[in-house]
């Protein structure tokens, strides 16, 4: 059981707009900013979103962007492509046992 | 250009010690931190642990008494030794390089993973 929670699945046709959820608690995400990852099964995971809503150089602006409110964090994916279907996983600092680095279960999302 | 190439073993026995190395380039390791995530068979990520440039290790308290990373900058590396290692150990590991503060933090490059598989 992992410390932050994802929905197992999300899916989407070409184009479409999809959300992932990442939800946590005051030990975690309520207190520290959040990662978002993509990992294509059998590649190096790709670091997509730092600091709850920044874009490392290389990711596409108008494609992927994040936000926090509280206890919880989102990952939105605009214009889908095939190429995004992969597994999506949030990440962030936490002040219980399990930390002090928890990851979520992970999100595969289906184009 | 940083890259990061883990390798290993690849098949472990049960109760012997996993070692494993992350070859680091375009990035002395003596300059950044470093962590180790696995991810088991049909699971998520699982963060094992990180070294900073000091040396100073902090890990996941489910691995604390079998688990040592380490630096050898002469070479550029990282290192990590699991020890009485089961079943449960097998695991694809990553290797990534770590930037943060407090109250921040950012894996910013990732390795592709070696498989260490634990089976007599």
């Amino acid at each position: 059981q992992s410390v932050l929670t994802q929905p197992p699945s999300v899916s989407g046709t070409p184009g479409q707009r999809v959300t992932i959820s990442c939800s946590g608690s005051t030990s975690n995400i309520g207190t520290y900013t959040v990662n978002w990852f993509q990992h294509v099964p059998g590649t190096a995971p790709r670091l997509i979103i730092y600091g709850n809503n920044q874009r490392p150089a290389g990711v596409p602006v108008d494609r992927f962007s994040g936000s926090k409110s509280g206890t919880s964090a989102s990952l939105a994916i605009s214009g889908l492509q095939s190429e995004d279907e992969a597994d999506y996983y949030c990440a962030a600092w936490d002040d219980g046992l399990s930390g002090p680095v928890v990851f979520g279960g992970g999100t595969r999302l289906t184009v | 250009q940083v890259q990061l190439q883990e390798s290993g073993p690849g098949l472990v026995k049960p109760s012997e010690t996993l070692s494993l190395t992350c070859s680091v380039s375009g990035s002395p390791v003596r300059s950044y931190s470093w962590s180790w995530i696995r991810q088991s068979p049909g699971k998520g990520l699982e963060w094992i642990g990180f070294i900073e440039t000091t040396g100073s290790t902090t890990y996941n308290p489910s691995f604390k008494s079998r688990l040592s990373i380490g630096l050898d900058t002469s070479k550029n590396q990282v290192s990590l030794k699991l020890s009485s290692v089961t079943a449960a150990d097998t695991a694809v590991y990553f290797c990534a390089r770590l930037l943060y503060t407090r109250a921040y933090l950012r894996f910013d490059y990732w390795g592709q993973g070696t498989l260490a598989t634990v089976s007599s």
